[in-house]
């Protein structure tokens, strides 16, 4: 069973509009959330986290915001950028920085057009 | 030099042969970590190591034997792997296993 589901398999948006990355989780006991971005023949590279006690965080062009109740959580790109154009992935732990490892979702590719 | 190296980046083997995945972190590290991705699947969790030792093998068949050395070394030895086994592997590293985890770039194994 899929703890962390990512529904849609890809996203495509027009470089300068905002790009919608969307998230659901299954295990309430989650508290710490990360994306990380994959570019082809790369490693996954860390993009930005949120812990549960947040409901959004900011890093320049990225947002996370996390809906406990909705056990649901979304990456926001504004402006996107051709650059941006990876496999993103969400993915989850129950505790920061304690035993528990992360649990990754399947990815969604985005590709922003010029 | 980046944060954690990954050697060889691609792997072509027969069924019979036996290979050694290499993972190196230069980060400090004390925990690290080999994922399986196969096309259009999650990535999969392999094996963990904390401090040299292993907190987890999550049912990996025995034809993958993980070795930790040390906090700064992870290697991944393979022997009769089988066609299904292809895949990228990729190592992370990590302060503590409920952090951050920082990626290698993968070797892309295909068995033949």
């Amino acid at each position: 069973d899929q703890q962390v589901k990512q529904n849609s398999p890809s996203l495509s948006v027009q470089e300068g509009r905002i790009s919608i990355l969307n998230c659901d989780y299954t295990n309430s006991m989650f508290d710490y959330f990360l994306w990380y971005k994959k570019y082809p023949a790369e490693g996954p590279t860390f993009l930005i986290s949120i812990s549960s006690i947040k409901d959004k965080n900011e890093d320049g062009r990225f947002t996370v915001f996390l809906n406990k109740s909705a056990k649901h959580l979304s990456l926001h790109i504004v402006p996107s950028q051709p650059g941006d154009s990876a496999v993103y992935f969400c993915a989850a732990s129950r505790a920061q920085g304690g035993s528990e490892k992360l649990v990754f979702g399947k990815g969604m590719k985005l590709t922003v057009n010029p | 030099e980046t944060g954690v190296t990954q050697t060889p980046r691609h792997l072509v083997m027969g069924m019979t042969n036996k290979k050694s995945l290499k993972c190196e972190q230069h980060l400090g590290h004390n925990a690290m970590y080999w994922y399986k991705q196969s096309a259009k699947k999650p990535l999969e969790l392999m094996f963990v190591y904390n401090f040299k030792e292993q907190t987890e093998n999550n049912s990996v068949p025995s034809r993958f034997s993980p070795e930790c050395p040390n906090s700064s070394h992870l290697f991944l030895h393979l022997h009769t792997l089988q066609p299904e086994d292809s895949a990228l592997y990729l190592c992370a590293s990590s302060q503590g296993q409920g952090n951050i985890q920082y990626f290698g770039a993968g070797t892309r194994l295909s068995v033949l």
